[in-house]
């Protein structure tokens, strides 16, 4: 089956730097990427996907990039705010949806 | 509003004592599955089912049991709760289309303890 590698598992930035979360998967068939945000206590929703056929996808302040050859993508956060503190949760789907093990990311104000 | 229900949201319960937990979502979706949350392990499927009366084992199914009878829920039976079973629970759903990537809408979640 599918085996999502999610890096690193807790990252700290300061306000208003870039924060990047790496994931790699296994299963070339894989045709989906979307990343969820999970704030304290909530549950997870969809911030951004990006499906094989396109590289890269932006919106506003959050990009993917999907680098299929190499089989991983990757979540950028630009202009960092406080409120962009959660855990993120990268995901490949081939025949089922797979996650990763998630990354605390702490914006310091 | 469209949404994904879970119930109970917190249980807390003693070893071997059946339990159910609902789920149900008012979008008409056709693919719904259960995950659970431990910390440093994210989400793991436990089952998912594709329509009415289909169902199928994710990663973790061990100890628990799904039905769909009908479209909109999905519950989550655990027959003999043991306490490794303790966690933080998802139920999510999500329109399939064939050749397409949607979108998981995930429930409030329900946080078991099994004593």
């Amino acid at each position: 089956g599918e085996n999502v590698e999610q890096h690193p598992s807790t990252l700290s930035v300061q306000e208003g730097d870039s924060a990047v979360i790496k994931c790699t998967y296994s299963d070339s068939a894989s045709n989906y990427f979307p990343w969820y945000k999970q704030e304290l206590g909530k549950r997870p929703q969809l911030i951004i996907d990006i499906r094989s056929n396109v590289g890269e996808k932006k919106d506003q302040r959050i990009a993917v990039t999907l680098n299929k050859t190499a089989k991983h993508f990757s979540l950028h956060i630009t202009e960092t705010q406080p409120e962009d503190s959660a855990v993120y949760f990268c995901a490949a789907k081939g025949y089922q949806l797979t996650f990763g093990k998630g990354t605390k990311l702490s914006v310091i104000p | 509003e469209a949404q994904v229900t879970q119930n109970p949201r917190y249980l807390i319960t003693v070893t071997g004592k059946k339990l159910t937990v609902t789920c149900s979502q008012n979008m008409n979706h056709e693919y719904m599955s259960w995950y659970r949350q431990d910390p440093g392990l994210g989400l793991r499927q436990i089952y998912y089912s594709m329509n009415v009366e289909v169902t199928d084992k994710g990663d973790v199914p061990e100890g628990y049991k799904v039905s769909r009878k009908e479209k909109r829920n999905f519950p989550l039976i655990l027959e003999s709760p043991s306490p490794n079973q303790t966690s933080l629970y998802f139920c999510a759903s999500t329109p399939y289309i064939a050749g397409a990537n949607n979108e998981q809408f995930f429930g409030p979640g329900t946080r078991l303890t099994v004593l």
